[in-house]
C-alpha cells in the first residue's frame, strides 16, 4: 500500500524566504506520480507541482520546485521568495501510476504560515 | 481558465435524509473523482469514476454512497441516510488521461 508522510505540522517562514516542506512516501510500486497541493483557508484544493517517478529532472513551476530524491523516497516541496499568500496547508499526495490522478493517497499536511 | 465546479457549497442536513453533492468536471477530462476531508484531517479518496462506471473504491465508498453521471457534464456523489460522521469537506476532482487532477472549490456537508 502507498503511504505519504508529512512530518511538519506546522512552519513558519520570513516573508521573502525559501523554505522547505517534507514529504517521505512509501510504495513498492515503479510507476508513480508525486504531487503537491494548496488549500488556503477558503478550502479549495489547488494543484502546485507534479513529478513523476521516471522522470530525470527536478520539477519546477514558477517559484515551486519539487527537490526528488528517489533513492530516500523524498519529494521534498520548495517556495522560494515566501509571499504572505503562501500561508495556507500544503498537501504531497502520490498515485499508482506516473501521469495518472487515480486514487490519490495524501499526507497529513503542513500548515505554513508567512511571517511579514 | 477551465475548472471545477461543485454546488453547493455548504450543505446542511438532518441525520438520516439523502444528500445530493454536485459537480461539473472540466469538460475534455475523462477521469472523475469524490474525496472526502473531515475537519482538521487529510484528504480521503472515496471513489473514481471513468467510462460511465466506477473503476475504484475505498473501504469507506460503502452501499450509503452512489455516484453518476447523469447527463455527460455533471458527475453526483449521492449519500443516502446521513449519519453525523458524514460531516466533511467533499471534494470532486477530475482529469485528463495523464494529468493531474484538479479539485473543486468543495461542499462543506453538515449533518446535524
Amino acid at each position: 500500500a502507498q503511504k505519504i508522510t508529512q512530518t511538519q505540522p506546522g512552519m513558519f517562514v520570513q516573508e521573502k524566504e525559501a523554505v522547505t516542506l517534507d514529504c517521505t512516501y512509501d510504495t513498492s510500486d515503479p510507476s508513480y506520480g508525486l504531487f503537491w497541493y494548496k488549500q488556503p483557508s477558503s478550502g479549495e484544493m489547488i494543484f502546485l507541482i507534479y513529478q513523476g517517478s521516471y522522470d530525470q529532472q527536478n520539477a519546477t513551476e514558477g517559484r515551486y520546485s519539487l527537490n526528488f530524491q528517489k533513492a530516500r523516497k523524498s519529494a521534498n516541496l520548495v517556495i522560494s521568495a515566501s509571499q504572505l499568500g503562501d500561508s495556507a496547508m500544503y498537501f504531497c499526495a502520490m498515485s499508482r501510476y506516473q501521469g495518472g490522478s487515480e486514487k490519490l493517497v495524501f499526507g497529513k499536511g503542513t500548515k505554513l504560515t508567512v511571517n511579514p | 481558465e477551465p475548472e471545477v465546479t461543485q454546488t453547493p457549497s455548504h450543505q446542511v442536513t438532518q441525520m438520516g435524509q439523502e444528500v445530493i453533492l454536485r459537480c461539473v468536471p472540466i469538460s475534455n477530462h475523462l477521469y472523475f473523482y469524490w474525496y472526502r476531508q473531515i475537519l482538521g484531517q487529510k484528504v480521503e479518496f472515496l471513489v473514481s469514476f471513468y467510462n460511465n462506471e466506477i473503476s475504484e473504491k475505498s473501504e469507506i465508498f460503502d452501499d450509503q454512497f452512489s455516484v453518476e453521471r447523469p447527463d455527460g457534464s455533471n458527475f453526483t456523489l449521492k449519500i443516502r441516510s446521513t449519519k453525523l460522521e458524514d460531516s466533511a469537506m467533499y471534494f470532486c476532482a477530475s482529469s485528463a488521461s495523464n494529468t493531474e487532477a484538479f479539485f473543486g472549490q468543495g461542499t462543506r456537508l453538515t449533518v446535524v
